[in-house]
């Protein structure tokens, strides 16, 4: 089984510039999760996706972050513009959120994001 | 506020065994979790406690005292691929939102 799959793994630009990222969840997972995470830090939440629905997006800077997931899969997160503070790595993560669910996280391997 | 803590960084030798710790104090309290983090890699599970006392898995054992806010990490007879960081992360309630704590810098030594 394929696991969560992210896009780009790097990204280097300049303050100002707008950026994207992409990520494709495990098949069947409805629960999806952009966290963003700092050197030496455990993972903050930006948002959480229930199929396509954002039940919680309280910590996504909305003024320069925005996001999406189109028909309840793949997801793009964007900052525009960026900022000197926004180089961290951001991870995408799923969940299957039903049954016995336990709550474990499935990670991709994240996008690192370098803002000049 | 929400706060969970845990040592920065912990230095063992191979072949030893090696507790990390974790306290936490949150609102809510809906399960642990203990992730593993290679530098440059994404977090991957290694266990969840909701109730209290041990759980082990093979070299890695976790355990949680729910009155005292408290959880700890065993892992055994270590190995130099254990050198990760360690994530200790509470589930608040219901709606499954995770705390994470900001990991423990595990180094290995021969």
């Amino acid at each position: 089984e394929a696991g969560v799959v992210q896009s780009p793994r790097y990204k280097i630009i300049e303050k100002k510039q707008p950026v994207a990222f992409w990520c494709n969840p495990i098949s069947g997972h409805n629960t999806l999760y952009w966290y963003l995470q700092n050197l030496g830090q455990g993972p903050e939440l930006l948002i959480r996706y229930e199929n396509e629905e954002a039940v919680d997006d309280s910590q996504l800077p909305k003024d320069r972050f925005s996001a999406e997931r189109l028909k309840g899969v793949d997801s793009t997160l964007k900052i525009q513009p960026a900022e000197l503070g926004d180089s961290a790595v951001y991870l995408c993560a799923s969940s299957p959120f039903e049954g016995d669910y336990t709550g474990e996280l499935f990670f991709g391997e994240g996008s690192r994001l370098t803002v000049l | 506020g929400q706060n969970i803590d845990q040592p920065t960084e912990m230095t063992a030798t191979e072949g030893a065994i090696v507790q990390i710790n974790c306290t936490y104090q949150t609102s809510g309290f809906n399960g642990l979790f203990w992730y593993q983090q290679h530098a440059g890699e994404a977090p991957t599970f290694l266990s969840y406690n909701v109730l209290d006392g041990l759980e082990e898995k093979g070299r890695f054992s976790s355990f949680l005292s729910r009155s005292k806010g408290y959880s700890y990490l065993l892992l055994k007879e270590l190995q130099m691929k254990d050198s990760a960081s360690y994530l200790c992360a509470v589930m608040m309630d219901s709606n499954y939102q995770l705390i994470w704590g900001a990991g423990t810098k595990l180094i290995i030594k021969p």
